[in-house]
């Protein structure tokens, strides 16, 4: 069963706007992750965040956490084409063996 | 993907036959994981190891069986192939001990078509 649920499903945006991507869990989490996949290929970690951090920044990413909401947002700023991919939040629980539990992911298309 | 290949990339099999995917990491990872994609379901976990030789069932495991006899290699078998299993299949690796601090690295994908 999906832990993580992407909101929107789909996003389209001119290029130089900020998407904004949500992610809501059920249940207490160790991290959360952000990925993106390009077309055709697999996976590519983002960016992860853990349970006692509130705000996270990479580059042009941030990615926010409420554990009180259960619920995660990705921003990409200043978007460009080549962030045209799907985004896929996953949540880890606790515990050495714990798995990583994907969400349905947000296609996100940038128009040049 | 860097440290993590798998093979065949893309497979044509019949309903009923067995079929073998190999994962193949240079990372010396502890950890590795078979997930599967299909579209409304985003990826979904099919095995994973934790050691040669420990292995584990996710949330889809029916009509898949897997073996590590190598940290380096991980293998997933449909034991008689479904029309239900086409799929595209990634496999993943991390880390142990940092596991919580670093994502999964997933290979390219195996695209798998069952007729």
């Amino acid at each position: 069963s999906q832990q993580g649920e992407e909101d929107p499903q789909a996003l389209s945006i001119q290029e130089g706007e900020n998407a904004t991507m949500n992610c809501s869990y059920k249940t207490s989490i160790n991290n959360l992750q952000w990925y993106r996949q390009n077309s055709g290929r697999g996976l590519v970690h983002l960016i992860l965040i853990r349970s006692n951090e509130r705000e996270k920044h990479s580059g042009r990413l941030r990615v926010t956490l409420d554990t009180s909401k259960k619920s995660s947002s990705l921003l990409i700023t200043a978007s460009r084409a080549a962030d045209t991919a799907s985004y896929f939040c996953a949540t880890r629980g606790g515990g050495a063996n714990s798995k990583l539990t994907f969400g349905k992911g947000i296609t996100l298309s940038v128009r040049p | 993907d860097a440290g993590i290949t798998q093979s065949p990339r893309h497979k044509v099999t019949e309903t009923g036959t067995p079929v073998t995917l190999r994962c193949h990491q240079t990372e010396n990872h502890r950890y590795m994981y078979w997930y599967r994609q299909d579209p409304g379901h985003g990826l979904r976990l099919i095995h994973y190891s934790y050691g040669v030789k420990d292995t584990d069932k996710g949330e889809v495991s029916d009509g898949y069986s897997v073996s590590r006899s190598k940290t380096e290699d991980f293998l997933l078998t449909l034991e008689s192939a479904t029309s239900s299993q086409t799929s595209v299949y990634f496999c993943a690796i991390s880390e142990a001990g940092t596991g919580n601090l670093y994502g999964y690295t997933f290979g390219s994908g195996t695209r798998l078509t069952v007729v």
